[in-house]
């Protein structure tokens, strides 16, 4: 089976960085997600990793190791519209796609 | 254009009622996946299916059932042996590694 753990929630203040960690544990890889919701919402794609390191868009970067079972979605400049909840979900081998219970992000002013 | 549509959006369910949710896609996707969250939760999976004719339990299958007779189509009946079946439910579909689309959700309530 999969084990996704990541934090339940952090507080930043606005204009600063935040990273928010993932790790996991599944039969088979077959790549990590990284999604936003707001309250009420459907979770939104941020980014996808498949290979290890770090891709880049804009304000948010995700990092991945598969040897060691981690990744990192890092959001710089925060702004007050990215409070919101960051699920990591993970893809097995067999196509079975896992969330975390998600990490809320408080950005202070 | 192209998308994953749920409906409805609200649901209620009457003690011992079966009621399905339905979800479609015109995305051509072969997975599809049926989530709950709770509130303050993360994503839990109920079914998924990557392929039509074929699915697979996810974690907490039991009180729900699943088909999928057609590619574009993967509803979701909550049966009346989900006790505790108030939730958001979501729909999402995906290509092979490619990102998953989600569609709207359904708030389903027991009256």
């Amino acid at each position: 089976g999969q084990n996704i753990d990541q934090p339940t929630e952090m507080t930043a203040t606005e204009g600063a960085i935040v990273q928010i960690n993932c790790t996991y544990q599944t039969s088979g890889f077959n790549g990590l997600f990284w999604y936003q919701q707001h309250a009420g919402e459907a979770p939104t794609f941020l980014s996808y990793n498949v290979l290890d390191g770090l891709e880049e868009k804009g304000r948010f970067s995700s990092f991945l190791s598969r040897s060691k079972g981690y990744s990192y979605l890092l959001l710089k400049e925060l702004q007050m519209k990215d409070s919101a909840s960051y699920l990591c979900a993970v893809s097995d081998s067999w196509g079975k796609l896992q969330f975390g219970a998600g990490t809320q992000v408080v950005v202070t002013p | 254009d192209g998308g994953i549509t749920q409906s409805p959006k609200y649901l209620f369910r009457k003690e011992g009622q079966n009621v399905t949710l339905s979800c479609e896609q015109n995305l051509n996707h072969d997975a599809m996946y049926w989530y709950r969250q709770d509130p303050g939760q993360g994503l839990r999976l109920i079914y998924y299916s990557q392929i039509v004719n074929d699915f697979q339990k996810g974690d907490i299958a039991e009180g729900y059932s699943v088909s999928r007779e057609k590619k574009e189509s993967f509803p979701l009946t909550v049966t009346s042996a989900q006790k505790n079946p108030t939730a958001f439910y979501l729909c999402a579909s995906k290509a092979t590694n490619e990102k998953l689309f989600f569609g709207s959700g359904t708030q389903l309530s027991v009256l």
